[in-house]
């Protein structure tokens, strides 16, 4: 199986903060790779699919980059509303596997 | 309004079974194949099955295949998960979402305790 390692597993930012996230996988994933955001208490939702496609009404200030085994999502200016924990997924080869998550939180 | 609702889950013995479904709406249902997803309590997310348009093809992780069964019934707009041999670890809340490639709509989730 493919193993997916995020960092930081927390990380806390100002709001306006420029934030990275950062995910890792043991082998190339073609880019098949998205990222979800999970609010506390609340079913993950998607915000970027295929490594920087930006799901319908996801704001622009959030980006995605990469390419082979090393992925980043960016947050271009940290938002409240942006506290959640955030999740990549690789899904170019069975079983899809999901990183650890990392937690954002506000400073 | 692309709506995924499940329901069914609760708490379960050991060894015993529990069938999980999601009720879909506001979309073409039998277009789009449908996964389910899952998370222990204060862990990640764990993809756990996934299922074609037709239901002919389905897809398990290792540590549930022979005992979870994927399928669903396009006339009725609703995806299963028919859980068997259940164990300690298979204690989460369990997600539908569709599969379109990735996960882009979610249901709330149901929880699923497997406990003595």
């Amino acid at each position: 199986d493919i193993q997916m390692t995020q960092s930081p597993s927390f990380l806390s930012a100002s709001v306006g903060e420029r934030v990275t996230l950062s995910c890792k996988a043991s082998q190339n994933i073609n880019k098949y790779l998205d990222w979800y955001q999970q609010k506390l208490g609340e079913a993950p939702t998607l915000l970027i699919y295929n490594t920087k496609n930006l799901h319908t009404g996801i704001p622009s200030t959030f980006s995605g980059s990469g390419s082979g085994t090393d992925y980043t999502l960016t947050i271009s200016s940290l938002q409240p509303e942006d506290v959640a924990t955030y999740f990549c997924l690789q899904r170019n080869v069975w079983p899809y596997m999901f990183g650890s998550g990392t937690k954002l939180e506000l400073k | 309004e692309v709506q995924l609702v499940e329901s069914g889950g609760g708490l379960v013995q050991p060894g015993r079974s529990m069938k999980l479904s999601c009720a879909a709406s506001g979309f073409t249902f039998s277009n789009h194949y449908m996964a389910w997803v899952r998370q222990a309590p204060t862990k990640g997310l764990e993809w756990v099955a996934s299922i074609s348009t037709g239901g002919g093809n389905t897809f398990y992780r290792d540590s549930v295949k022979g005992r979870f069964t994927a399928s669903r019934d396009n006339a009725k707009s609703t995806l299963y998960l028919q859980m068997d041999s259940l164990r300690s670890e298979d204690t989460a809340t369990y997600y539908c979402a569709r599969h379109d490639w990735y996960f882009d709509f979610w249901g709330p989730g149901t929880m699923v305790t497997v406990s003595s």
